[in-house]
Parts: structure tokens; sequence; C-alpha cells
């Protein structure tokens, strides 16, 4: 079955201080890992986006990296600022015709306090 | 990229009656997408919008509760017929660029009291 899991469901940290977010996946045949920033009452905004051959991408402050092989992926980020304040959601492509091609975490929640 | 907005950005509904959400893109696009966020959960695809045919809907979606328009190809509206206190989600429409990039509207989040 494919799945997205995100890891912790819920995070605060102090504005400065960098946090790593994890997320690990069952989809296949994979395609390609997107992570995306979702403030409270907004849609979600791309961070990152990685296929298959690549192990790691930045976004300024956002850096994304993938293990393909264990299903692993991972945002940091750097220097927390109060407007990093939003959930995070990693979404997982696969390779199948149709629409519904795309498998979504539940996300975790970060929080930032000054 | 493409800039999506959303109408209305949140309402109060009371159960039984519907609501009509509109979603407007800045550029054509083939296909667009309906997407349903309950509390604490993830994006669930409810259909596909193509201009010219008739939406496809995913499994526990149908017609008759989600119906949908595309009349254009920067246009879509959803309906949530008929509604429940079940039906309280955010609901986000889509697209995406065909190669990876998808890009979300802002949403409409609907309580049904």
């Amino acid at each position: 079955k494919n799945q997205v899991e995100q890891s912790p469901q819920s995070l605060i940290i102090l504005e400065g201080k960098n946090c790593t977010l994890q997320c690990n996946y069952t989809v296949s045949p994979f395609s390609n890992l997107r992570w995306y920033k979702q403030d409270t009452g907004r849609g979600p905004v791309s961070l990152t986006i990685m296929t298959f051959s690549e192990n790691t991408k930045s976004n300024g402050r956002y850096t994304a990296t993938l293990d393909a092989d264990t299903k692993q992926s991972s945002l940091h980020i750097t220097a927390s600022q109060l407007s990093d304040s939003a959930s995070y959601i990693c979404v997982v492509s696969a390779f199948q015709t149709g629409a519904n091609n795309l498998f979504f975490g539940t996300g975790t929640r970060l929080t930032v306090i000054p | 990229s493409a800039v999506i907005s959303q109408k209305p950005s949140r309402d109060i509904c009371q159960r039984g009656t519907s609501l009509t959400i509109q979603c407007q893109v800045d550029s054509q696009v083939t296909m667009m997408f309906w997407y349903r966020q309950q509390p604490g959960q993830s994006l669930t695809l409810i259909a596909t919008a193509n201009q010219g045919s008739e939406a496809t809907y995913e499994s526990g979606f149908v017609i008759d509760k989600f119906p949908i328009s595309r009349p254009n190809l920067t246009f879509s509206t959803l309906t949530v017929s008929n509604m429940s206190p079940e039906d309280s989600s955010i609901y986000l429409c889509s697209v995406d660029n065909g190669v990876y990039e998808q890009y979300f509207g802002p949403g409409t989040r609907l309580t049904v009291t």
C-alpha cells in the first residue's frame, strides 16, 4: 500500500535554532518527492522537488535530502524564523497513469517561538 | 507558475444546504484538481476536472454529492451538496504544470453546523 508517514507530528523550537523533519514512504514505483509549506489558512506552497537521482536539494534555509534506497527524506531548516511556523507536508509522486498519483503525508506542524 | 484564487475563503453553512466553491487560475490549464483536507488529515483527491468532459471522481466521492463544472480552461466550481457536519473541511483547488510542479489555491474553509 502506498503510504507517506511524517514525524514528528508537531514540533516547537526557539527562533534561530535548527530542526529536521522526517518523511518515510512506501510509494512505488517512485517518481519524485516534494516538500510543501502550508501556512495557516493558505494552500500548500512547494519548497523542493527531488527525483530519484537527487540526494540533496536546497531552497534558501531549507535543505531536503532523499535516500531512495531506504525510502526516507528529511527537511532541514536552518536558523529558524518566526515565519517558518507552518505545516510541512511531504508528498510522494508515483509513476502511474491517472491523476491520483500523489500521496500526501499528514504533515509536521512547526511552531517557532521567540 | 500559476496563481489560483478561490471563493469563498470560508463559510459556515447549515446542515442540508449546498455550497459552491469557485476556483480561478491565471493561466489556461488542462486539468484542475479538487482536494479535501479534513482536520489533522492529509490531502485527499476528490476529483479531476477536464474542460469539455465530465470530472473523474476518486473512490469514495460521487458526482451527486460533489458536482463539478469546468466551463473553460481557467475556471472550475465544486459544489458540496446536502451538507452534513462530516463535510467540514478545507477544500483546495489545484493545477499542475505538466511536469512536477503542483500549485494550490488558498483553500475554502467550510464549517457545517
